[in-house]
């Protein structure tokens, strides 16, 4: 089984609507972070959550929002979609107590298109 | 300047060439280096980390920091067809914030 999961894989939505992207690890880390993807533009950070009680805006957060209801799981929120919002998002995952501290592990990402 | 810049590519290499991608950071501080690959369409994978100057290899890949010029490159011996991808580097920014600063990636191609 995969480590880091998330679920939908693929989720077309319309313009207004909320959405839920969830992720789940089985890791053990502590460190959860949320990105994503669009052509030309490279991974940009959404949100990263360092423990269940710590969770940080990234670069992008303008228009979504997190929980994280456990260790193991990260969901993030598009609360009113937006067709600019269609991208490819990834979770990953990080341990800070291992020697290499910064590594990421990413789950296989989820496409949302929002028409 | 971007705090990590990549050749965005194309490059094209022939089978069993020896592919050489690049990456430049801004931050002097930075100790900390990766280099992801990804497949059209997947998830980015981690392929090497490397932390010292000098040259770490595992297997086809070695991985090269220069700590002085702010650069850390990957060179792939002997390209396959299946190395074809797009290869991230990706450096920790000042601070132990714990996340990553990813470039746009380069893609290369291996061509049969």
């Amino acid at each position: 089984d995969a480590d880091v999961t998330q679920t939908p894989r693929n989720r077309i939505t319309k313009t207004g609507k909320r959405i839920m992207l969830e992720c789940s690890q089985t890791k053990g880390h502590d460190r959860m972070y949320w990105y994503r993807q669009d052509p030309g533009l490279g991974l940009r950070l959404i949100y990263y959550s360092f423990d269940v009680k710590d969770i940080n805006k990234g670069e992008i957060s303008d228009g979504y929002s997190v929980s994280r209801q456990a260790q193991a799981k990260f969901s993030l929120s598009l609360e009113s979609a937006i067709p600019n919002q269609t991208a490819l998002y990834f979770c990953a995952t990080s341990d800070p107590t291992g020697g290499e501290s910064y590594e990421q592990y990413f789950g296989p990402g989820t496409r949302l298109t929002v028409t | 300047q971007k705090e990590v810049e990549q050749n965005s590519g194309p490059l094209s290499v022939p089978e069993g060439a020896i592919a050489s991608l690049n990456c430049t950071y801004s931050d002097r501080v930075s100790q900390s280096f990766f280099w992801y690959r990804q497949y059209s369409g997947k998830s980015p994978e981690l392929i090497m980390s490397i932390y010292s100057n000098g040259d770490k290899e595992d297997g086809r890949f070695t991985a090269q920091l220069n700590k002085a010029s702010q650069y850390v490159s990957l060179l792939i011996r002997d390209s396959q067809p299946s190395d074809s991808a797009t290869y991230l580097c990706a450096v920790p920014p000042t601070g132990n914030t714990g996340k990553l600063i990813f470039g746009q990636g380069t893609t290369l191609q291996v061509k049969p």
